[in-house]
């Protein structure tokens, strides 16, 4: 069961522009969605996170957007870079949970032209 | 330098060969954590550890043994690795038990060839 579901597989911009990157979860329990930042040949770093309670956060260029009834979230990367090509993951967890898992999505591969 | 560190970085290895993976953190982190990343499949949780000598499975345990004996150490095992674990493997690490918000710092992956 996939429990968090990422959309687009990959994705191609153009320097400037906005790509925007979604997340669907079915488990009610979530209440914690980090977004996670892969450079290749590195491990994921932490980018931003956003709790339910609010809809929106901001961070320098990265935003998400949050749809509590919709269980969605999402990503925009305002006025990209050729430097953001990477692999971003969504991610969920429980922070009531027992075992403070993180549920990834698959990853989207934007690359951002120059 | 703060860091989670994994040895070796690259590793190819027959059917059946015992292999042990290090992780280490500086952290004084109590959480630890394994996952394995394939494409199209993400990042799927093998084993974790909520303190020394605490260790549970994740979602993909099959083939894998952890330990934890010290805090700054939690070592991934194959005891009879087979090709479907060729992988990149990471080891992560968190501060503290008590939040699970804290940021896992992921270390910089471990390539495993099974032939």
């Amino acid at each position: 069961q996939q429990q968090v579901k990422q959309s687009p597989q990959s994705l191609i911009v153009q320097k400037g522009g906005i790509p925007i990157i979604n997340c669907a979860y079915e488990n009610t329990a979530f209440d914690y969605f980090p977004w996670y930042q892969q450079f290749p040949g590195k491990g994921p770093a932490l980018l931003i996170a956003i709790r339910p309670d609010v809809s929106e956060k901001k961070e320098g260029r990265f935003t998400i957007s949050f749809n509590k009834s919709a269980k969605q979230f999402s990503l925009h990367i305002m006025d990209s870079q050729p430097g953001d090509s990477a692999t971003y993951f969504c991610a969920a967890t429980n922070s009531g949970g027992s075992n403070y898992k993180l549920t990834f999505g698959k990853g989207t591969l934007l690359t951002v032209n120059p | 330098e703060a860091q989670v560190t994994q040895n070796p970085r690259y590793l190819i290895t027959v059917t059946g060969k015992k292999l042990t993976v290090t992780c280490s953190q500086n952290m004084n982190h109590e959480y630890m954590s394994w996952y394995r990343q394939d494409p199209g499949l993400g990042l799927r949780q093998i084993y974790y550890s909520m303190n020394v000598e605490v260790t549970d499975k994740g979602d993909v345990p099959e083939g894998y043994k952890v330990s934890r004996k010290e805090k700054r150490n939690f070592p991934l095992i194959l005891e009879s690795p087979s090709p479907n674990q060729t992988s990149l493997y990471f080891c992560a690490s968190s501060l503290s038990v008590a939040q699970s918000t804290d940021t896992q710092y992921f270390g910089p992956g471990t390539r495993l060839t099974v032939l």
